[in-house]
């Protein structure tokens, strides 16, 4: 089955200590993204990534790390997280690099609770 | 930079009412525009896209919505809601040249009996 996994589903942890959330995808898409989403804010970029070894920022970065080693895998990972950062976070892949076309499919989330 | 604006937060409708969600974007010379679901407890799924062409788009479930271009807007539509439709709806929209997509904040719609 295509999909977009993401782990954990649930996390509860506290200040400073590191996490990690992992993204895979087996579409063999190119571009994958982050997403933060809050109520009454909508979804917003956090990172993306075009391709193995590209990645950038999007509208909310600080904070936040990526990496892109493979092409079905984009962990976020989180060095030093603050309570500002307890949110649910989506992970999404495309199968257009360029993404303006394309449509994205979207792992379930993951509810991060940072205490 | 780019824009959506979602006019409304919140829609209540009684089940097989027709029902209109707004969505108005930053005016640019070429944009693509999509309507994405959010139901309880999931991730987002498209609901339909606009590309180019017909500026009326038919999507899944029912809905459809309708691209105009002077009023930069992007309304979805749905003749008769039902129960199921409950859900988050965001508009989101992408430009040509750019690598990212820019949600709206979302409108809740609930149907109820």
């Amino acid at each position: 089955e295509a999909q977009v996994t993401q782990n954990p589903r649930y996390l509860i942890t506290v200040t400073g200590k590191k996490l990690t959330v992992t993204c895979s995808q087996n579409m063999n898409h190119e571009y994958m993204s982050w997403y933060r989403q809050d109520p009454g804010l909508g979804l917003r970029q956090i990172y993306y990534s075009m391709n193995v070894e590209v990645t950038d920022k999007g509208d909310v970065p600080e904070g936040y790390k990526v990496s892109r080693k493979e092409k079905r895998n984009f962990p976020l990972i989180l060095e030093s997280p603050s309570p500002n950062q307890t949110s649910l976070y989506f992970c999404a892949s495309s199968p257009d690099v360029g993404l303006a076309r394309g449509e994205q499919y979207f792992g379930p989330g993951t509810r991060l609770t940072v205490t | 930079a780019q824009s959506v604006t979602q006019l409304d937060s919140q829609v209540p409708v009684f089940e097989e009412a027709p029902v209109e969600l707004r969505c108005n974007y930053s005016s640019s010379v070429s944009v693509y525009l999509f309507w994405y679901v959010q139901y309880p407890n999931q991730g987002l799924q498209l609901l339909l896209k606009y590309l180019s062409g017909s500026t009326l788009v038919k999507g899944i479930n029912g809905f459809e919505a309708e691209f105009n271009k002077s009023q930069t807007s992007f309304h979805l539509r749905k003749p008769s809601v039902h129960i199921s439709d409950t859900a988050e709806y965001f508009c989101a929209v992408s430009y040509s040249g750019y690598s990212t997509l820019t949600f709206g904040k979302g409108t809740m719609l609930l149907v109820s009996p």
